[in-house]
């Protein structure tokens, strides 16, 4: 079965420190692949994308994201944290299915606390 | 372009009652997601509807079910309500690739 893995539940970090959340994925088919952040009392929203051409992706904030397909994974990053990135980030996969419809999968979410 | 929008945005019932949460996507997106979000558990798969039809459930007991009406809008509907049903109820719309979530309906059993 399709799944999404993310290794981290929580993660504590210090200002500046920089930041990798992992994630990797179960599906040998077209996949898409997203993260999504929710920020404390906000709804969830889109981190960044990759869907075809260059695997490293940039989006948002600062944060960026590597989609290595050999090893199924698409591993967020971000140099430096600041104390706003304190939120719960989600790994996502939009599968595509022999119908040709999508099936999107998302990981149970990393907490991450950032220490001013 | 309106996003996702959610209904009631709290709903409180108590336990054994039945709750109705309600998510209309953005025009023009044929699939709709619903998550639950309890308190440290991340995001839980409860159900998709695509074309009308349902796609996938999670792994949650026959009480939790929906719909997806011909205009794509849906419908959660939660039986026999329990104390640890109490959650952010998400849902999510999409077209073909990425979701758009709306803000959610909290739902609170006492």
């Amino acid at each position: 079965a399709q799944s999404v893995s993310q290794h981290n539940h929580h993660v504590i970090l210090s200002e500046a420190a920089s930041l990798e959340l992992g994630c990797n994925y179960s599906y040998g088919g077209t996949v898409n692949l997203f993260w999504y952040v929710q920020y404390p009392g906000q709804h969830l929203q889109l981190l960044l994308k990759y869907f075809s051409g260059d695997p490293l992706v940039k989006g948002i904030k600062g944060f960026e994201a590597e989609f290595i397909k050999s090893k199924f994974s698409f591993n967020l990053r971000k140099p430096s944290v600041q104390w706003s990135d304190t939120a719960e980030y989600f790994c996502a996969v939009n599968a595509r299915r022999r119908d040709s419809s999508y099936k999107l999968i998302f990981g149970s979410g990393t907490r991450l606390l950032v220490r001013p | 372009e309106a996003g996702v929008t959610q209904s009631p945005t709290h709903l409180i019932k108590t336990r054994g009652q039945q709750a109705t949460l309600r998510c209309s996507p953005i025009s023009g997106h044929t699939s709709v997601y619903w998550y639950q979000q309890a308190l440290g558990l991340g995001l839980q798969f409860l159900l998709w509807y695509d074309e009308g039809e349902e796609r996938n459930r999670g792994n949650f007991p026959p009480r939790f079910s929906g719909r997806q009406f011909p205009n794509y809008s849906s419908e959660l509907n939660v039986n026999a309500l329990e104390l640890e049903d109490s959650a952010l109820y998400l849902c999510a719309s999409s077209l073909r690739y990425e979701a758009f979530f709306g803000q959610g309906t909290r739902l609170t059993v006492v």
